[in-house]
């Protein structure tokens, strides 16, 4: 059980145009979604963390108006790129946390949506 | 300084060696994760643990509350396990190592 996936797994697209991410959690109710941001040989950056039915949290220097957080559902969180340029271009992965799990701090992670931005 | 620190950053095995890769954290935690990551980039939790020691299959991961470390055992190590080590700890925020990569040759 709990098993995250993310679509697409790759994208290309030129600068300008939008891409939008999405994860789901697949057998749980996934109370809060975290996205994250992997540069090559780093490790992940929290970009932002999103609580079903309210308003993602941004990490400083994440700008909201530039990556767009939805968490409509308990299964569904989407991370749309808008605008998008080169600098864009990286490894996003997100992970999804059900509180009414009794190990709360666990955390499952998608596969990952590489992004290039030409 | 990181809240998380890992080391060694880089290792190259034989197979068949035991492996340890060592974490430290700074800050406090109710449980610490160890992840790994396969080039292509999907993660895979392997372990979480909040005291003592856990064990699967030849991973073994331990943790010492007191001393703020924890320890990732390969044992009989295969080329499969070739893959980036990412160690995090959860508490109000998640904060992640910057990993060890891990190359075991045939």
């Amino acid at each position: 059980g709990a098993v995250v996936s993310q679509h697409p797994s790759w994208v290309i697209c030129k600068s300008g145009t939008s891409v939008k991410i999405e994860c789901r959690s697949l057998d749980f109710q996934a109370t809060t979604m975290f996205w994250y941001r992997q540069f090559p040989k780093q490790s992940l950056m929290l970009m932002a963390t999103s609580n079903e039915g309210s308003k993602a949290t941004y990490e400083q220097g994440v700008e909201k108006d530039k990556f767009l957080i939805n968490h409509a559902s308990l299964t569904l969180s989407t991370l749309t790129v808008t605008s998008a340029h080169p600098e864009d271009s990286s490894f996003y992965i997100c992970s999804a946390r059900d509180f009414k799990r009794v190990s709360y701090n666990e955390q499952f992670f998608g596969p990952g949506t590489r992004l290039t931005v030409l | 300084k990181n809240e998380v620190e890992q080391s060694p950053q880089n290792l190259t095995a034989q197979e068949g060696e035991f492996i340890t890769i060592n974490c430290s954290y700074s800050v406090g935690i109710s449980a610490l994760h160890w992840l790994q990551q396969h080039p292509g980039g999907g993660i895979v939790s392997l372990f979480m643990l909040s005291s003592g020691k856990k064990k699967h299959g030849r991973l073994i991961a331990t943790i010492n509350i007191q001393e703020k470390h924890s320890s990732l055992h390969i044992t009989a190590s295969h080329p499969r396990d070739s893959a980036v080590y990412i160690c995090a700890t959860a508490g109000n925020q998640f904060y992640f190592g910057t990993g060890t990569s891990l190359t075991v040759i045939p």
